[in-house]
């Protein structure tokens, strides 16, 4: 079955604690892309890559890091979590080319205390 | 910065009624127009696209229709149901730099 799959779906942590979320895809699309999804803000990008290796800021970075070492993985990185983090996170991925839609992850709900 | 926005944050429906759901977009430069729906616990599912050299494009029981005008569009579902009830975002792709914008999205409650 062709999906984004995300790990964990919760996950509870604290101030500072370094986290990872994972991220893969079986479709074999070259575009990935982060969203934090938060109450009367909708979605909002973090970081998105276009390939293997090239990987660019979206609209909230400020805190995030991602990596691209593989086409299928889009790992988010929190190194210093902070409150103002506690959020639910999507990934999200789409094949290049013809504009087409994305598709979406579960979500991991990350509450940071 | 642009983005794209939804007129009405919750929607009424009642089942078996046609729902109408609005959306205003205000970048020029946009031409590629997504509708999403999203169910508690689930991430966005597609539901609908429409490119910017057309004007109406029709899937089960959905339709999406583009202003380009007055920089709006809408989602339009047939004989509403209850498992019609969802999170509904519209989202523009700027196809120059592969970006997506969404709007904060309108929930549609489905009344028996």
């Amino acid at each position: 079955e062709a999906q984004v799959t995300q790990n964990p779906r919760y996950l509870i942590t604290v101030t500072g604690k370094k986290l990872t979320v994972t991220c893969s895809q079986n479709m074999n699309h070259e575009y990935m892309s982060w969203y934090r999804q938060d109450p009367g803000l909708g979605l909002r990008q973090i970081y998105y890559s276009m390939n293997v290796e090239v990987t660019d800021k979206g609209d909230v970075p400020e805190g995030y890091k991602v990596s691209r070492k593989e086409k299928r993985n889009f790992p988010l990185i929190l190194e210093s979590p902070s409150p103002n983090q506690t959020s639910l996170y999507f990934c999200a991925s789409s094949p290049l080319g013809q504009p087409s839609p994305l598709h979406f992850g579960n979500g991991t709900r990350l509450t940071v205390t | 910065g642009e983005s794209v926005g939804l007129h009405l944050p919750t929607l009424s429906v009642q089942e078996g009624d046609n729902s109408i759901i609005n959306c205003a977009y205000s970048n020029s430069a946009s031409d590629y127009f997504i509708w999403y729906k999203q169910e508690s616990g689930k991430g966005p599912q597609f539901i609908i696209d429409i490119r910017s050299n057309m004007d109406k494009r029709q899937g089960q029981r959905v339709t999406v229709l583009l202003n380009k005008t007055v920089k709006h569009l809408s989602l339009q579902i047939a004989a509403t149901q209850p498992g019609d009830s969802a999170v509904y975002f519209c989202a523009d792709l700027r196809s120059n730099d592969y970006k997506l914008s969404f709007g904060a999205g309108t929930t549609v409650t489905v009344r028996a």
